[in-house]
């Protein structure tokens, strides 16, 4: 039983390019979580999904990100112009129901040149 | 806003004793109190969590107390080991997870 997968696990980009990280959660779970975390800090809430439905992006910056996890294939991540603030490690987590267990992918560090 | 509280910021222990993390949080809402190890380089794993229903909770040598009136919370490690070496975050949650900003303990041999 795969867990959480996330790719790519690293992606250099240059400012103003975009960014797209993919997410696949474990085999039966249909919510999803993205979380940042910078250098030597805690992870930070981004956005919460279920099938083809934002629930609660209250953490995601207003501009440049997107998130979306269609009926068919994986969750993604769109950072779109990044700039060098955005470089951390993304990481997402998935649950079988909303009050269950979150279990981590092994995350996208995102490093922008 | 800082939801939750977490120390200490580092935590240097000898193998075979006790590492203590506390956090506080300040919403009572929160139903679900889970503790997350992370190595470097890879993404954090669940330990042992708990609801607040209970005060307490054991599985293997890690400890979680619950103290709901005080909004407390804390991890122990019994016999601590060399490779209990990590980051470790505590979290509150509702639906999505708010954590700590982490403890980096170093178990020495």
């Amino acid at each position: 039983n795969a867990g959480v997968m996330q790719n790519p696990r690293h992606l250099v980009r240059r400012r103003g390019q975009e960014a797209r990280l993919r997410c696949s959660p474990m085999k039966g779970h249909s919510h999803v979580y993205w979380y940042r975390q910078l250098p030597e800090e805690g992870l930070k809430f981004m956005v919460y999904l279920q099938k083809e439905n934002i629930i609660d992006e209250s953490g995601m910056p207003k501009e440049r990100f997107s998130a979306e996890f269609p009926k068919e294939g994986p969750s993604i991540l769109r950072i779109q112009q990044v700039v060098r603030g955005d470089s951390a490690a993304y990481f997402c987590a998935s649950s079988s129901t909303a009050a269950e267990t979150q279990y981590f992918g092994p995350g996208t560090r995102l490093l922008v040149l | 806003q800082q939801q939750v509280k977490q120390s200490p910021q580092s935590l240097i222990v000898q193998k075979g004793g006790i590492s203590i993390i506390n956090c506080a949080y300040e919403n009572t809402a929160f139903d679900y109190f889970p503790w997350y190890q992370q190595f470097p380089g890879k993404g954090p794993a669940l330990l042992i969590a708990i609801r607040p229903d209970v005060s307490e909770k054991k599985e293997g040598r890690f400890t979680i107390s619950f103290n709901k009136s005080a909004k407390q919370f804390s991890l122990h490690i019994m016999d601590s080991q060399p490779g209990d070496s990590a980051t470790y975050f505590c979290a509150v949650s509702r639906r999505a997870l708010t954590f700590g900003s982490g403890t980096r303990l170093q178990v020495q041999p």
